[in-house]
């Protein structure tokens, strides 16, 4: 069955900690995303990847950055965590040109204390 | 990626055919409509999509009008597993995809 697979499905950090949230995809996808989804506000993408080391900022990037060194593999980054980055966070990915739509991972729940 | 318009909330009966419209009536020529759904506390998942034609698959059928300003989501027979916010989108799936509030569907028994 393929999926994606992110790391922490829930993640408690401290403000000021530098965050490593991890996507792993088993279906040789080109193109990977980072989306964080709070009440009210549906989903918002932060960055997405066509190719590996490739990134381009999505319509939220400030306070994130990310990093994709491998194809299977798409890391968010929160260089110094924040309360307000407390968040349910949700990668996906998908083929280029593709007959079918994103495959997203369960999510991981993040709170900054 | 073209805005798209979507009841909030709507409610229909288990077993019964539920029908979802979405409107898009900016979308440009190269743009899909994406269909997808999001039960509580899971990731969003694939439904369907299509470009002008009317698709099936096993999960529901996708409507499209002629001049591809709407169209609707049909689940044919419902049931409570049904229950999930579904997104209607229009873009390309090679590009970023905007989601919005999407409509809550609430399937009763």
């Amino acid at each position: 069955d393929v999926k994606v697979t992110q790391s922490s499905r829930y993640l408690v950090k401290r403000t000021g900690e530098k965050v490593f949230l991890e996507c792993v995809q088993d279906m040789d996808h080109e193109n990977m995303f980072w989306y964080r989804q709070d009440p009210g506000l549906g989903l918002r993408l932060i960055y997405f990847s066509y190719d590996v080391k490739m990134k381009e900022k999505g319509d939220i990037p400030e306070g994130y950055s990310v990093s994709r060194e491998k194809k299977e593999r798409f890391s968010l980054i929160l260089e110094s965590a924040s309360t307000n980055q407390t968040s349910m966070y949700l990668c996906a990915s998908s083929s280029s040109g593709g007959r079918v739509g994103y495959t997203f991972g369960s999510g991981t729940r993040l709170t900054v204390v | 990626d073209a805005k798209t318009t979507q009841p909030t909330s709507m409610d229909c009966a288990e077993g019964r055919a539920a029908n979802l419209p979405c409107n898009h009536s900016t979308i440009s020529g190269n743009e899909y409509v994406y269909w997808y759904r999001q039960i509580h506390s899971q990731g969003p998942q694939y439904i369907i999509h299509g470009l002008k034609n009317n698709e099936t698959n096993e999960m529901a059928s996708l409507i499209i009008t002629e001049d591809r300003k709407s169209s609707t989501l049909i689940l044919p027979h419902a049931t409570l597993r049904d229950t999930a916010v579904y997104y209607c989108i229009a873009g390309s799936n090679d590009y970023k995809l905007s989601f919005g509030a999407g409509t809550t569907v609430t399937v009763r028994a």
